[in-house]
């Protein structure tokens, strides 16, 4: 079964850090484009990064040079590690598989969301 | 970077109706690269259309899109309750900015 299933989140203080991660079950997490994608509290949608097949990653402007994406091809895993916190990143954080321009495909897999609270 | 608006901001309509969304960018989406998804609250997003017009699986055929270059469009033929929702569009033709519009809400009238 396709499935990502989100971990890590909680309540930090502001200037923390935390990691969140997305195990990946049903394909290879390290041959697909994956993503990270938060939902702050009553707003829309908000892409934050992104991690090609070949590596490249790439990120928002509000979270370039705090967050990092990273993948593990041996535990099947994503990961998001968010630096210097703000209490604006109060938000829920979804893992996604895509979106991939060469099959011109959305983001056709989601994880179910981990809540990040930053507040001292 | 490519923004997306999406209008109504909310739509107001009945079981039985036919739902028109648009969702306009600010420069034209290259390859149509552009996404629709659902979202129902306490869920995650749902895939919903992928290149414009293209239904992913297991996405009822109610639902259509249409439109290329800057202007597009969801449409739901006849609403069944379960429609009822936030759905956003979301372009993928910027590399990498990957980006969403602010929504249109879906309510029973």
């Amino acid at each position: 079964e396709v499935q990502l299933v989100e971990s890590g989140g909680g309540l930090m203080k502001p200037g923390g850090s935390l990691s969140l991660s997305c195990e990946v079950s049903g394909f290879i997490v390290s041959s697909n484009y994956m993503s990270w994608v938060r939902q702050a509290p009553g707003k829309g949608l908000e892409w934050l990064s992104v991690i090609y097949s070949g590596g490249r990653t790439y990120y928002a402007d509000s979270v370039r040079g705090r967050f990092t994406i990273s993948r593990d091809h041996s535990n099947n895993t994503l990961y998001l590690q968010m630096n210097n916190l703000r209490a604006e990143d109060t938000a829920v954080y979804y893992c996604a598989r895509g979106p991939t321009r060469v099959i011109n495909l959305g983001m056709d897999v989601w994880g179910q969301g981990t809540t990040v609270t930053v507040s001292s | 970077e490519i923004v997306l608006t999406q209008s109504p901001g909310t739509l107001s309509l009945s079981p039985g109706e036919r739902a028109t969304l648009s969702c306009r960018a600010s420069q034209s989406v290259g390859s149509n690269f552009l996404a629709w998804y659902q979202q129902k609250p306490g869920q995650a997003p749902r895939l919903l259309i992928s290149g414009a017009s293209s239904r992913a699986t297991g996405i009822p055929d109610r639902f259509s899109g249409s439109g290329s270059g800057t202007d597009f469009t969801l449409t739901i033929s006849r609403l069944e309750p379960e429609d009822f929702a936030v759905y956003y569009c979301q372009q993928y033709g910027s590399s990498p900015l990957y980006t969403f519009g602010q929504g249109t809400k879906l309510e029973i009238k």
